[in-house]
């Protein structure tokens, strides 16, 4: 089945380090998206991807870095300039970004705090 | 900025009561709208979407929603809950046209909890 696989399902940062969270899809999908979700606050856009070699930023992408590499794959980097990285991470993906017709699929998303 | 807001952030219901979840979202321009559901342990997925045509939406597991261009509005609803209802549900709006062009902006969820 197609879909979108994040790992890890939950991740530790010490202070001051940065940390990778993965996100692999297979459904042969142009434009990715990385979110945020906290309580209270729902998921806020941290960046996205139309095609590969190419990303932009969200409305939260202040400490945060990403690479599109591969169509398949997005992962985002939390940085130590971060100060409120603990939050329910979620990756996401769509045809194109173009089309904004198109609904986008989510991952199992990652759960990232602080030690 | 453009914003989705969702008027209530936990609603408590009995089973067979009926449902009506507020959304409303501050763009003036042509727009796509989106109910999505949380179910406890599971990932975000779609429970109905607005384009164009028929302002009434009908979609998974009876729920229906109501696009009112006047009102900016796309209260989500259900005639009966039941038990298995029990979920965070996200409006999400995408705007069509400028740096905007296909993103979703979300509101601030709504958690439902229904008793059996």
């Amino acid at each position: 089945d197609g879909g979108i696989t994040q790992s890890p399902k939950y991740l530790f940062r010490k202070e001051g380090q940065n940390v990778t969270l993965s996100c692999e899809q297979n459904l042969n999908h142009d434009a990715m998206y990385w979110y945020r979700q906290d309580p209270g606050q729902g998921l806020r856009l941290i960046y996205y991807s139309q095609i590969v070699n190419d990303f932009q930023k969200g409305d939260i992408a202040e400490g945060y870095s990403v690479s599109r590499e591969k169509k398949e794959s997005f992962p985002l980097t939390v940085t130590s300039a971060q100060k409120n990285p603990t939050a329910f991470y979620l990756c996401a993906s769509s045809i194109s970004l173009g089309q904004s017709q198109v609904p986008q699929h989510f991952g199992d998303g990652t759960r990232l705090s602080i030690l | 900025a453009q914003s989705v807001s969702q008027h209530n952030h936990h609603v408590i219901l009995s089973e067979a009561a009926s449902l009506e979840l507020g959304c409303n979202y501050s763009y003036g321009g042509t727009v796509n709208l989106f109910w999505y559901v949380q179910y406890p342990g599971q990932h975000l997925q779609l429970l109905l979407k607005y384009f164009s045509g028929d302002p009434l939406v009908k979609g998974i597991k009876g729920f229906e929603a109501e696009f009112i261009k006047s009102k900016f509005s796309f209260n989500l609803r259900k005639p009966s809950v039941q038990w298995s209802d029990t979920a965070e549900y996200f409006c999400a709006v995408s705007y069509r046209g400028g740096t905007s062009y296909g993103k979703l902006t979300f509101g601030q969820g709504t958690i439902l909890t229904v008793h059996p």
